[in-house]
């Protein structure tokens, strides 16, 4: 079956990175876009971007496109999204997601909490 | 960018009731528009897909509708472990820049 884990929690100060990772499993890591999505505590889901296992190609929102870097390893089929310059909103629940064209995002990792605190 | 607005924020039913929950769209969204439940503690759950599809093993009482920039969830006989939080979510472009609504929380 389809497995997204990722990293474990992390605890950063502002102006630091912080750098998830997503490993997959269950399925061909290069046949589906990986989705990044974030939920601050208490709030909505929000879209950080997406990477293009196949390829190597991003896209994000303007919000987060001087700050945030998505990679692969398709050796390990591993995904990866680093967040540098580390204010306090960006203490949230960063989730990667497998993205299809007809089902949208089915599959989840269970999450990673960044705290971000000085 | 294409907004998605969700109403009502919170919605309080009964058991064995019906929800009714919207989503509107700032512009056409062709169709893809999924339906998300996330209760706390984990990650989102895909409700529906495609406006009006479920997805793999979600119970026929959760029904999804609408088309151009409206859209419905509905939750028929409302059970214990429903009442959770539903977002819906567009994903009309490719490549996949995604939205997301701003919630409706479903309470007892």
């Amino acid at each position: 079956q389809v497995q997204l884990v990722q990293s474990g929690a992390e605890v950063k100060k502002p102006g630091a990175s912080v750098k998830v990772s997503c490993k997959a499993s269950g399925y061909t890591f290069t046949d589906y876009f990986l989705q990044w999505v974030r939920q601050a505590p208490g709030q909505g889901l929000e879209w950080m971007g997406w990477i293009n296992p196949k390829s190597g190609d991003t896209n994000s929102p303007q919000k987060f496109q001087n700050r945030v870097t998505m990679t692969r390893d398709t050796s390990i089929s591993t995904a990866y999204m680093e967040l540098r310059r580390l204010r306090s909103d960006d203490t949230a629940i960063y989730y990667c997601a497998r993205h299809d064209y007809y089902t949208s995002t089915t599959d989840w990792g269970q999450g990673t909490l960044v705290s971000v605190s000085s | 960018e294409i907004v998605l607005t969700q109403s009502p924020a919170t919605l309080s039913v009964s058991p064995g009731e019906t929800a009714t929950l919207s989503c509107r769209a700032s512009q056409s969204v062709s169709g893809k528009l999924a339906w998300y439940q996330q209760k706390p503690g984990q990650a989102p759950r895909l409700l529906i897909y495609g406006a009006s599809t479920r997805a793999t093993s979600i119970p026929p009482r959760f029904s999804g509708s609408g088309s151009g920039t409206e859209f419905t969830l509905t939750i028929s006989s409302l059970q214990a472990e429903d009442f959770a939080v539903y977002y819906c979510q567009q994903y009309s472009h490719w490549p996949p820049a995604l939205t997301f609504g701003g919630g409706t929380k479903v309470e007892i």
